[in-house]
């Protein structure tokens, strides 16, 4: 089954404690993305990747890391948490990043920070 | 800049028409539509390109001006199974791959 499959689904960590989303899809899906969901404000980008080696900036990245070492994986790394960064995150994977592609998204991950 | 949609919460009767419009302040190349359940992730509806209008999913349809640009998404007859916040998406044209989302439309529908 084509899907884009991210874990942890549920997070509760302390301020200051690295942690890592992974994220993965099976559909050889060239563009990856990560975003943010929070009440009032909608899905905001943080990162996306066009391809292996190939990322660039959303439209709130301060306090994220991403890697795309393979195509198939995209984790979204939280170097120091803090509290402002509990949210609702979605992994969302197309064909590529043109306009005309669909994106396909995780079931999402749901990260609180105390 | 977030694209902008209105309204931003409508509650119908089964069976009942809406339409959410997605207004941007940048060009639009293409528009795309979504429906997420509460807790869950978005799920694509149907695709705009410039130039042209898709219609993808039961009673849905949608309309794209790329002179204004707007699109408009258009449920008729709805059914319970309708009820979610609607996004429209779009990928910036500042020559970057950034993807935005508009503001949402929150639908509830009742029986």
């Amino acid at each position: 089954e084509a899907q884009v499959t991210q874990n942890p689904r549920y997070l509760i960590t302390v301020t200051g404690k690295k942690l890592t989303v992974t994220c993965s899809q099976n559909m050889n899906h060239e563009y990856m993305s990560w975003y943010r969901q929070d009440p009032g404000l909608g899905l905001r980008q943080i990162y996306y990747s066009m391809n292996v080696e190939v990322t660039d900036k959303g439209d709130v990245p301060e306090g994220y890391k991403v890697s795309r070492k393979e195509k198939r994986n995209f984790p979204l790394i939280l170097e120091s948490p803090s509290p402002n960064q509990t949210s609702l995150y979605f992994c969302a994977s197309s064909l590529s990043g043109a306009g005309a592609n669909v994106l396909t998204f995780g079931a999402g991950s749901r990260l609180t920070v105390l | 800049q977030q694209p902008v949609q209105s309204p931003q919460a409508v509650i119908l009767r089964e069976g009942e028409d809406a339409v959410i419009n997605c207004s941007s302040s940048k060009a639009l190349y293409s528009v795309h539509w979504y429906r997420q359940k509460h807790g869950e992730a978005p799920v694509f509806l149907m695709i705009l390109l410039k130039g042209g209008e898709q219609k993808g999913h039961e009673k849905i349809s949608a309309s794209f001006n790329e002179k204004k640009q707007q699109s408009s998404l258009y449920l008729t007859a709805s059914q319970l199974s309708y009820s979610g916040t609607y996004f429209c998406g779009t990928v910036s044209t500042s020559g970057t791959y950034k993807y935005i989302f508009g503001t949402g439309t929150r639908l509830k529908v009742l029986a």
